[in-house]
């Protein structure tokens, strides 16, 4: 069964400070990977998306890496700022139409 | 661009009663989707139209779920009688046809059913 974790499930942090969220996933076979940003009240909106052959990709003060060899991906967030508080959601992409959601880290980002 | 347009953004009713909620998808887009999200189960895809035509609707619940997209600017969801376990977000997505296009998605219906 396709599957998609993520980790933590919530994360606090002061503002200025780097965090990095984690994805590991399970489906196969495996066409991109994704990650949205969540504000509370909103739809999600793409951030990035990385195919089997890019291991590292940059959206200004966000950087995903993908390592498809471990199916692991994770989201680093340079220099957090207050808007950066919001759910962060995995999501991979496998032949096809099909896409399998992660739960999502809610991050959350303290003055 | 507009973005996917959703309407309502909030909806309160009763056990039994018909809801619809309906969406725009961004013009030129080839691909709507409907989602539902929750707490528990995060998102979960309920139904996808290409060029207007149902593709899979293995997500939708149950025969109280109908979606249908009669022109490719416009799609509803239907929940006909509605109950309280379908209280939850729903959220309208467009992509267009390209193997690596973002979803873009409206900002939702939050559909309280007490």
């Amino acid at each position: 069964k396709n599957q998609v974790e993520q980790s933590p499930q919530s994360l606090i942090i002061l503002e200025g400070k780097n965090c990095t969220l984690q994805c590991n996933y399970t489906v196969s076979p495996f066409s991109n990977l994704r990650w949205y940003k969540q504000d509370t009240g909103r739809g999600p909106v793409s951030l990035t998306i990385m195919t089997f052959s890019e291991n590292t990709k940059s959206n200004g003060r966000y950087t995903a890496t993908l390592d498809a060899d471990t199916k692991q991906s994770s989201l680093h967030i340079t220099a957090s700022q207050l808007s950066d508080s919001a759910s962060y959601i995995c999501v991979v992409k496998s032949s096809g139409d099909k896409l399998t959601f992660g739960t999502g880290t809610r991050l959350a980002v303290r003055p | 661009d507009a973005g996917v347009i959703q309407s309502p953004r909030h909806e309160v009713t009763e056990m039994g009663q018909e809801v619809t909620l309906r969406c725009k998808p961004i013009s030129g887009h080839d691909y709507l989707f409907w989602y539902r999200q929750t707490m528990m189960r995060g998102l979960e895809l309920l139904i996808y139209f290409n060029n207007n035509v149902p593709i899979d609707d293995s997500g939708m619940p149950e025969d109280r779920f109908s979606a249908k997209m009669p022109n490719a600017s416009f799609s509803t969801l239907k929940i006909q009688p509605s109950e309280p376990r379908d209280s939850a977000v729903y959220f309208c997505a467009s992509s267009p046809d390209r193997p690596s296009s973002p979803l873009h998605f409206g900002n939702g219906t939050r559909l309280t059913v007490t």
